[in-house]
């Protein structure tokens, strides 16, 4: 089946712009996980959802960073606000639930912030 | 902040050499996992060893884990072109599905 996927690929947003950036997990896959990736870094952990709940957001670096997941399946990333500094990739995962360790990355949004 | 630790940071090697990459973490952990990323690409999830494991092989891909010095070891034998990417190692306390990933390590095969 299809994999993980996330749009758009790239978007540039100006300093003070909202962004929404969304991810499509595997079919039927419970967990889905955002990081953000710095140019040069490995992925920092933002924010877990386990179906819709919202489990884990103690990554999510301030309060303009949100994310729904609302029919546990699609999930936004929605930055308000953006600044400078919140330039990077965005990755989404999902697998299958908390009981596997794999997990499948998409390819991920490069949010360029002017 | 990222608790793993890969060295060397950047690695370059001929085609048919072996590679290796270190991890070291600071936590008590459940699983370690590395994965590869291609330029411009999401992860692939490439191998998983467990806290009571000590090695473990997948093809060409060996990888160690020594909890007492809270590091970890991936060698890739006989390395190819293909092998280009950055490699990341990924640790997690367990249940709580909390990834926590390091730095990386760039690895450049030469043909």
């Amino acid at each position: 089946g299809a994999g993980v996927s996330q749009s758009p690929r790239y978007k540039v947003a100006k300093r003070g712009q909202d962004v929404a950036l969304r991810c499509d997990p595997i079919s039927g896959h419970v967990s889905l996980f955002w990081y953000q990736q710095a140019l040069g870094q490995g992925p920092e952990f933002l924010t877990y959802f386990q179906n819709e709940a919202q489990l884990d957001k103690s990554g999510l670096p301030s309060d303009r960073f949100f994310a729904e997941r609302p029919e546990g399946s699609v999930s936004t990333l929605k930055i308000q606000r953006t600044q400078q500094e919140d330039s990077a990739v965005y990755l989404c995962a999902s697998n299958e639930g908390p009981a596997y360790n794999e997990q499948f990355f998409g390819p991920g949004t490069r949010l360029t912030v002017l | 902040s990222q608790q793993g630790e890969e060295d060397p940071q950047a690695l370059s090697i001929q085609e048919g050499e072996n590679a290796t990459m270190n991890c070291s973490y600071k936590t008590s952990i459940n699983n370690l996992q590395w994965y590869r990323q291609n330029s411009g690409r999401g992860l692939v999830h490439l191998i998983l060893i467990r806290s009571n494991e000590r090695e473990k092989h997948s093809g060409r891909l060996r990888v160690t884990l020594d909890t007492s010095k809270k590091s970890s070891s991936l060698l890739i034998t006989a390395s190819r072109a293909a092998d280009t990417a950055s490699y990341f190692c990924a640790t997690d306390r367990g249940y709580g599905q909390n990834f926590v990933f390091g730095p990386g390590t760039r690895l450049s095969v030469l043909p």
